[in-house]
């Protein structure tokens, strides 16, 4: 079982839906990571949480840490949003401190 | 633009030959990590650099690998007789040494190993 898990794989939207992903992991962590990724590779950090709810523009953020889960919410959702989305955990124990990523949600939202 | 930038962004390579590439991080940043990423899979961690000292390496960094970052700012990672296993995304990124700061990632260095 890997440590962390995201739901759905790929997901296919309507321009202007709400979209919700979701991200769930198995281990201690100091922090959680929500990540863009478009065709070509680059990567562009969006959140870094470790409680609570963080927002930017269209974009929301929530984690539970007693659940061992976090969303990423999407409002009025546009073509542009299409991308990877990648969950990734800096995790707490020993000296770790490289992520351990998910294996990412494709995001496609249709004109 | 003062981003994480690497270099070369594709390669493509013969079996055998031996791949060199090279990240250079923000400025001020003293955290350097790389990771491996294949196709419809998450990064995975290889190594990181707190300024020039290596403090960790993943299993997945065979002795055909080998990363340095010698003055504390960029970075080279090697591949020594590369490997068709060895084709994927290998990404730079860097931060600051709070746990509280942001990783920011280049762009990627895609190799192809025919």
């Amino acid at each position: 079982k890997n440590e962390v898990e995201q739901s759905p794989q790929n997901l296919t939207a309507q321009e202007g839906e709400f979209i919700t992903i979701n991200c769930s992991y198995s281990v201690g962590i100091s922090a959680l990571h929500w990540l863009q990724q478009h065709p070509g590779g680059g990567i562009v950090s969006l959140f870094m949480l470790s409680s609570g709810k963080k927002k930017h523009g269209r974009l929301i953020a929530t984690i539970n840490i007693q659940e061992k889960h976090s969303s990423l919410h999407i409002t009025a959702s546009h073509p542009r949003d299409s991308a990877v989305y990648i969950c990734a955990v800096s995790i707490s124990s020993g000296s770790a401190r490289q992520l351990t990523f998910g294996s990412g949600t494709q995001l496609t939202v249709l004109p | 633009d003062t981003g994480v930038s690497q270099d070369p962004r594709h390669k493509i390579t013969k079996r055998g030959q031996n791949v060199t590439f090279r990240c250079d991080p923000i400025s001020e940043h003293n955290r350097l990590y790389w990771y491996r990423q294949t196709l419809g899979q998450g990064p995975e961690f290889l190594t990181y650099f707190q300024n020039e000292a290596q403090l960790e390496k993943s299993r997945l960094l065979s002795d055909r690998f080998s990363a340095e970052r010698p003055k504390g700012s960029f970075s080279t990672l090697e591949i020594q007789r590369t490997e068709q296993g060895d084709s994927a995304m290998y990404l730079c990124a860097s931060s600051l040494s709070n746990s509280g700061n942001t990783i920011y990632f280049g762009e990627g260095s895609w190799l192809t190993v025919v």
